[in-house]
């Protein structure tokens, strides 16, 4: 059984940047998983930020970038907001048309 | 502008059935691959079924494999999910998600709420 692994939470000061990551219980991810970044706040929807690791959504300010560092992926949020306090979810591509969602991060920006 | 409308959510006892529907617009429906997503109350995402644009190709998580079944209608530009033998762990916000290349979610519903409790 795969597991996708995220800091369950994070603090941010307002103005400053984070990295959250998402990694796999075995192995490394990279590009070849295609991994996406999701952003949510409480009741509402799923909001598409990075997909193919690096690729901003449409309308996805440039201070959300993704990329692979070391053996994870990566969400950078530059020049941290109060309204970027929400859950962020990763998903890697598992092949055959399967995913897998890890387990959310929860950021506070404070 | 792409929307997803999901309904058919609701109230239903241990065993019973259910049949979610989503209504896709704004794009092509026939030209894209959908998915079924779920979130559990106060829970993370979890991934529930897949079906090709033409229908032919179909996976399902493991812990909805031979109980949920997926379908479209392009016709209707609309997404199915069929629910029988329903568990109190399937309680949960259904989204459904247009799949951009084979891999990640461009656009997603409100989501419908199904609750399984006697």
């Amino acid at each position: 059984q795969t597991v996708v692994t995220q800091e369950p939470s994070f603090s941010v000061s307002p103005g400053g940047t984070v990295t959250l990551t998402c990694g796999l219980s075995s192995g490394s991810v990279s590009t070849s998983y295609y991994p996406s970044w999701y952003q949510q706040t409480p009741g509402q929807a799923p909001r598409t930020l990075i997909y193919s690791t690096n690729t901003r959504s449409s309308g996805v300010p440039d201070r959300f970038s993704g990329s692979i560092l070391g053996n994870k992926a990566a969400l950078t949020i530059t020049g941290a907001q109060a309204d970027d306090e929400s859950d962020y979810y990763c998903v890697l591509y598992m092949g055959s048309g399967t995913v897998v969602f890890g387990g959310g991060t929860k950021l506070t920006v404070l | 502008q792409v929307q997803l409308v999901e309904s058919g959510g609701g109230l239903v006892k241990p065993g019973g059935s259910l049949r979610l529907s989503c209504a896709a617009s704004g794009f092509t429906f026939s030209d894209y691959y959908m998915s079924w997503i779920r979130q559990a109350p106060g829970k993370g995402l979890e991934w529930v079924s897949y079906i090709s644009s033409s229908g032919s190709t179909i996976y399902y998580a493991d812990s909805v494999k031979g109980r949920f079944t997926i379908s479209r209608d392009n016709a209707k530009n609309s997404l199915y999910l069929q629910m029988n033998s329903l568990r109190a762990e399937d309680t949960a916000v259904y989204y459904c998600a247009r799949v951009g290349g084979s891999s990640w979610y461009s656009h997603w519903g409100q989501g419908t709420l199904v609750t399984v409790s006697s």
